[in-house]
């Protein structure tokens, strides 16, 4: 059974605090690692798609980075803001199956002014 | 671009009724559409793959006579939830992947996903 965890489940900071939150997934048969946020009432919304080791991606304040030797992605927001309240979700694709995207609990993120 | 519609975004209804999800790719063509349900403080599980024209693809542990998929269009697939009981109360939500002749596809499935819909079976 391919397992994704996400840590922590929930998180609340001060708005301009940094923020960092993990994913982790199987090490073997890794394809993609897949990065969205989800806003209460809405779509989830892609952020990024890591498929390289060593891959680092940056979206204004939000990056990530993955090392698929360990099985793990970081995704780090800079400075967060209000705006920035939501789920963020990741989910992990493998090379073995058919194109399934199997997806973590998820990381609720809540910036308070 | 790549927007996605769902609808209904909320329903509530009876015990052994038949309810019907819509799930619209607005602004591109999706030959594979997914459904996906979310119980509370769990992570999205994969119910079935729809695709346009052919019969869908269900998960281990999902009933295909009860979660009945029709994907008969490039732009529409519907999900009816057949005789639903409470245990059938959740989170549905449905994502659609770029055809490659769109050409947005990089072969890591994108997906664009729709607001979801809460069913409550009473």
């Amino acid at each position: 059974i391919l397992n994704v965890e996400q840590s922590p489940q929930s998180l609340h900071v001060q708005e301009g605090d940094s923020t960092n939150f993990t994913c982790s997934f199987p090490s073997s048969n890794f394809y993609a690692l897949h990065w969205y946020r989800w806003e209460t009432a809405k779509s989830p919304e892609a952020l990024f798609v890591m498929t390289l080791n060593g891959d680092e991606k940056k979206k204004g304040r939000i990056s990530a980075t993955l090392n698929t030797k360990e099985g793990y992605s970081y995704l780090y927001i800079k400075g967060s803001q209000p705006e920035d309240s939501a789920t963020y979700l990741c989910a992990f694709l493998n090379s073995g199956n058919t194109g399934k995207l199997i997806f973590g609990q998820g990381t609720t993120l809540q910036v308070k002014p | 671009g790549a927007v996605v519609s769902q609808h209904p975004s909320w329903v509530i209804c009876k015990s052994g009724t038949s309810v019907k999800i819509e799930c619209r790719s607005l602004d591109f063509q999706a030959t594979t559409m997914f459904w996906y349900r979310q119980f509370p403080k769990q992570s999205l599980m994969l119910m079935a793959t729809s695709n346009e024209g052919s019969k869908a693809t269900y998960e281990q542990g999902v009933e295909k006579d009860k979660f009945l998929i029709n994907h008969a269009s490039l732009t529409l697939s519907t999900l009816t939830v057949t005789s639903a009981h409470p245990e059938d109360s959740s989170f549905y939500i449905c994502s659609a992947r770029v055809d490659p002749l769109a050409g947005a596809m990089t072969g890591y499935n994108e997906q664009f996903f729709g607001p979801g819909t809460r069913l409550t079976v009473l």
